[in-house]
């Protein structure tokens, strides 16, 4: 099996940049995505295929990847960014959740 | 409106089974694969099993053999059957649905349904 490894907590001030790695060594050959999780919800989709963005994901939310990194990055960021977030990959017939990044605005 | 409803949480004595069901609406059921995610309480997320839209299945080491995935294309539903239970199952029980393209990102979530095991 393999592993995606996230900080637990990225603490930024509003209007700030925050920046979220995931690190695993599936990426490069493996596409990530990024979820957000807020309190008592279901998580939402913000990033797929390491950079693309659903419709209605606001534009500050974007996505990177370099080597066995993926980076979700939060432009500007709001009180309402704060939740959770967790990457995700899959490979061979395994699906992949890192441990979660609490992000906190403050 | 897309939309996955799940059902059949409860509590269950260790050991015992379970079986959960998920209703899919506003989008071609039959078109897409399907996954469950379960989070336990105060935790991450945790990918549970996936059954593809034309039966493949797939499952975590955790419950491989204990749990089996099904699908029904015609009434549009997604089943998790969950026998010999552990406490370490307790969780919240998401459905979801994976991107098209087989791109393995799951763009549509449940609500979740709760799954408590313990006597």
């Amino acid at each position: 099996s393999y592993d995606l490894t996230q900080p637990s907590s990225v603490s930024v001030s509003p209007g700030q940049t925050a920046s979220i790695p995931c690190s695993g060594d599936k990426f490069g050959h493996e596409f990530a995505c990024w979820y957000q999780q807020k309190a008592g919800q279901s998580p939402v989709l913000v990033i797929y295929q390491d950079t693309k963005r659903p419709s209605g994901i606001p534009e500050r939310f974007s996505g990177s990847s370099s080597g066995n990194t993926a980076t979700l990055t939060i432009s500007g960021t709001q009180a309402m960014d704060e939740a959770d977030y967790y990457c995700q990959a899959w490979d061979s017939g395994v699906m992949k959740f890192g441990g979660g990044t609490k992000l906190t605005v403050l | 409106e897309v939309q996955l409803v799940e059902s059949g949480g409860g509590l269950v004595q260790p050991g015992g089974s379970l079986r959960l069901s998920c209703a899919a609406s506003g989008f071609i059921f039959s078109d897409y694969d399907m996954h469950w995610v379960r989070q336990a309480a105060g935790k991450g997320l945790e990918w549970v099993s996936g059954i593809g839209f034309a039966g493949d299945t797939y499952y975590s080491d955790s419950v491989q053999g204990r749990f089996t995935v099904s699908r029904e294309n015609g009434d549009d539903y997604l089943y998790l059957q969950m026998n010999n239970l552990k406490a370490e199952d307790t969780a919240v029980y998401f459905c979801a649905r994976e991107g098209p393209e087989a791109m393995h990102y799951l763009d549509v979530w449940g609500k979740g349904t709760t799954v408590t095991v313990s006597s």
